[in-house]
């Protein structure tokens, strides 16, 4: 069935490094990914997004990779800073006529100052 | 612009009652989706609507309906509620249901069921 996986559940840098956050998902189909970033008590917020047929995007400090025969996909971080904590989450989408994203478990980000 | 916006912002019922959520897309995207994210979960996909017309559901019982207004504006209606009902009910806009267009999510609706 549809599903997305997200490695690690909790994160702690420290300000100025970097951090990963991985992907995989079991649907083939699967054509398009967003990233987002969700704060306490606020809804997810689109942070990147990449599609198919591109394998790295990038956005200042933030930059996602797409691996279509491994299945994964990752977002990378540099130079985090204490307003990049928060919860991130992956999605997969891209099955035909509809936009369900099938979402990963998200990841809790803390940096540490 | 406005963004994605929902109503109310937070809602406490009892079991068995029955709850309206409200949500106005951005302005141009006629198509809504609704998601619900059980407190350290990732959102988990509802329906989706675009035109008017239900274009996809998610594994939900019938308790969950919704419709989608001339405006584009969408309702979520959720009846005989259950405790395992509270949630943050999300709902997200975007311009197209297909081509891949990015999906924007309001600041959810926080149901609490007592």
């Amino acid at each position: 069935g549809e599903n997305v996986e997200q490695h690690p559940s909790t994160l702690s840098v420290q300000e100025g490094d970097s951090a990963v956050i991985k992907c995989t998902y079991s649907d083939s189909a699967s054509n398009y990914f967003p990233w987002y970033k969700q704060e306490l008590g606020k809804g997810p917020q689109l942070i990147i997004d990449i599609r198919s047929n591109v394998g790295e995007k990038k956005d200042q400090r933030i930059a996602v990779t797409l691996n279509k025969t491994a299945k994964h996909f990752s977002l990378h971080i540099t130079e985090t800073q204490p307003e990049d904590s928060a919860v991130y989450f992956c999605a997969a989408s891209g099955l035909s006529g509809t936009y369900k994203y099938i979402f990963g478990t998200g990841t809790r980000l803390k940096v540490l100052a | 612009d406005a963004g994605v916006t929902q109503s109310p912002t937070h809602l406490i019922k009892t079991r068995g009652q029955h709850v309206t959520l409200r949500c106005s897309p951005i302005s141009g995207h006629k198509s809504v989706s609704w998601y619900q994210q059980v407190l350290g979960q990732g959102p988990q996909f509802i329906f989706q609507y675009y035109e008017k017309e239900e274009r996809g559901r998610g594994n939900f019982p019938d308790r969950f309906s919704a419709r989608q207004f001339p405006n584009y504006s969408s309702e979520l209606n959720v009846n005989a509620l259950l405790l395992g009902d509270s949630a943050l009910y999300l709902c997200a806009s975007s311009p197209a249901v297909q081509g891949r267009a990015s999906q924007y999510f309001g600041p959810g609706t926080r149901l609490t069921v007592l």
